[in-house]
């Protein structure tokens, strides 16, 4: 069925080394991908997006490539900090028009960085 | 307001009773979603809002459920006859409507039904 899954439930770094999150669509219409980050007893937090016509969006420390031939999405974090840790959640709109059903999520990806 | 505010933060229920959670959204913002989100899971869509209509409830697990916005602000989702499965963190998000638009959430509504 048509779904946003992620790779990994658990990713842990290194204070400082570079984070790679992953997350695999599957739906083709989808034409807008965000990511979000969720602390501990806290609300999704938006932190970078990116449109189906485009492959890669910087932000501070975050990188978003999208890779729509094999439906691949990843968000790069840099420098990773102890203020980092937190669950990522990927998200896809399927374009229906006004968001009618809106975003669909992963499972999320949690990640903890070890001092 | 500056966020999407909801209330109460934490509701503990008993089994049986009705619960109401509320959510503000952000002042402008025409869309408004309610999501469920249970313990290390991801986000579970229930309903959605596009001013005071609900074109899609089909996220809904159940008639126990229902949601209303009234004046395209504020909206309420109300639980009847809790059940323990009902116990989640229940998430409001609001956005300016149309797609591609990120979504802004509150904190949430921690339910307990005991």
């Amino acid at each position: 069925g048509e779904s946003v899954g992620l790779h990994l439930p658990t990713l842990s770094v290194q204070e400082g080394d570079n984070s790679i999150i992953n997350c695999a669509y599957s739906n083709s219409a989808s034409d807008y991908f965000i990511w979000y980050k969720q602390e501990s007893g806290k609300g999704p937090q938006f932190i970078i997006d990116i449109r189906s016509n485009m492959d890669k969006r910087q932000g501070q420390r975050v990188t978003v490539l999208l890779n729509k031939t094999v439906k691949h999405l990843s968000l790069q974090i840099a420098a990773t900090q102890p203020g980092d840790s937190a669950v990522y959640f990927c998200a896809e709109n399927r374009g229906s028009g006004g968001g009618a059903d809106g975003l669909t999520f992963g499972k999320g990806t949690h990640l903890i960085i070890q001092p | 307001g500056a966020g999407v505010s909801q209330s109460p933060s934490n509701k503990v229920t008993e089994k049986g009773k009705d619960v109401e959670l509320r959510c503000d959204p952000i002042s402008g913002h025409t869309a408004l979603y309610w999501y469920r989100q249970s313990l290390g899971q991801g986000l579970e869509f229930l309903i959605y809002f596009q001013g005071n209509s609900a074109p899609d409830k089909s996220g809904l697990p159940s008639d126990r459920f229902s949601a209303e916005r009234t004046g395209g602000s504020v909206s309420t989702l109300t639980i009847q006859r809790t059940q323990q499965e009902d116990s989640a963190v229940y998430l409001c998000a609001s956005s300016p409507g149309g797609t591609g638009y990120g979504y802004t959430f509150g904190s949430g509504t921690r339910l307990t039904v005991v």
